[in-house]
């Protein structure tokens, strides 16, 4: 089937900089989109989501949007701290469906 | 409010042994997933249920894979017998209705050897 890509493996950003993660999907027919955070040993942790009839979403220091003409999804974590290193994973998927997950962007967060 | 619960964190096994997971899913969550998170990877979909049907086994391997949710709240994962490339974390989600949003367990580290 279909699945979630992400674009970079891993992103290492200094403290207090702002961290972009990329995710390029391919099932036109998602309406759901979502980020997760899994650290070490734990299981993914949601931080945001969007549906397809919205372009953006903010939360507390993140952001997501949603381009649908390049099936492109991104997470923009502002004023990065080290506990936000961790593996960030998008997922896509349709009410009530299970969700397709990408292999996972690795965040290192330097002090 | 208490978040998904999953038992036994840690299994070690032999190939061709069996093992079982279990998983208790946030109070009121009707809609309950099994994912097999291979190291490096994101989860993929085990199966789906809703209450105590199954919506969704497409991607369960039948021949050794066994799921079941009797009363609608907890569920159990079965594998027998287990293979080496079964070596995974098996992860337990929820999500309540009408919501998408699944929230999940901190899994079950499963090595086969």
């Amino acid at each position: 089937g279909e699945s979630v890509g992400l674009h970079l493996p891993t992103l290492s950003v200094q403290e207090g900089d702002n961290s972009i993660i990329n995710c390029a999907y391919s099932n036109s027919a998602s309406d759901y989109f979502i980020w997760y955070k899994q650290e070490s040993g734990k299981g993914p942790q949601f931080i945001i989501d969007i549906r397809s009839n919205m372009d953006k979403r903010q939360g507390q220091r993140v952001t997501v949007l949603l381009n649908k003409t390049v099936k492109h999804l991104s997470l923009q974590i502002a004023a990065t701290q080290p506990g936000d290193s961790a593996v960030y994973f998008c997922a896509e998927g349709q009410a009530g469906t299970a969700l397709i997950f990408g292999k996972g962007t690795t965040l290192s967060v330097s002090s | 409010e208490a978040g998904v619960a999953q038992s036994p964190r840690y299994k070690i096994i032999e190939k061709r042994q069996s093992v079982a997971f279990w998983c208790n899913p946030i109070s009121g969550h009707a809609t309950l997933y099994w994912y097999q998170q291979i190291l490096g990877q994101g989860p993929k979909l085990l199966i789906q249920f809703q209450n105590n049907g199954v919506v969704d086994d497409s991607q369960l391997p039948k021949d050794r894979f066994s799921a079941e949710r009797l009363k609608g709240v907890d569920s159990t994962l079965k594998i027998q017998p287990a293979k080496l490339e079964d070596s995974a974390v098996y992860l337990c989600a929820s999500s309540p209705p009408p919501t998408d949003t699944q929230y999940f367990g901190p899994g079950t580290r499963l090595t086969v050897l």
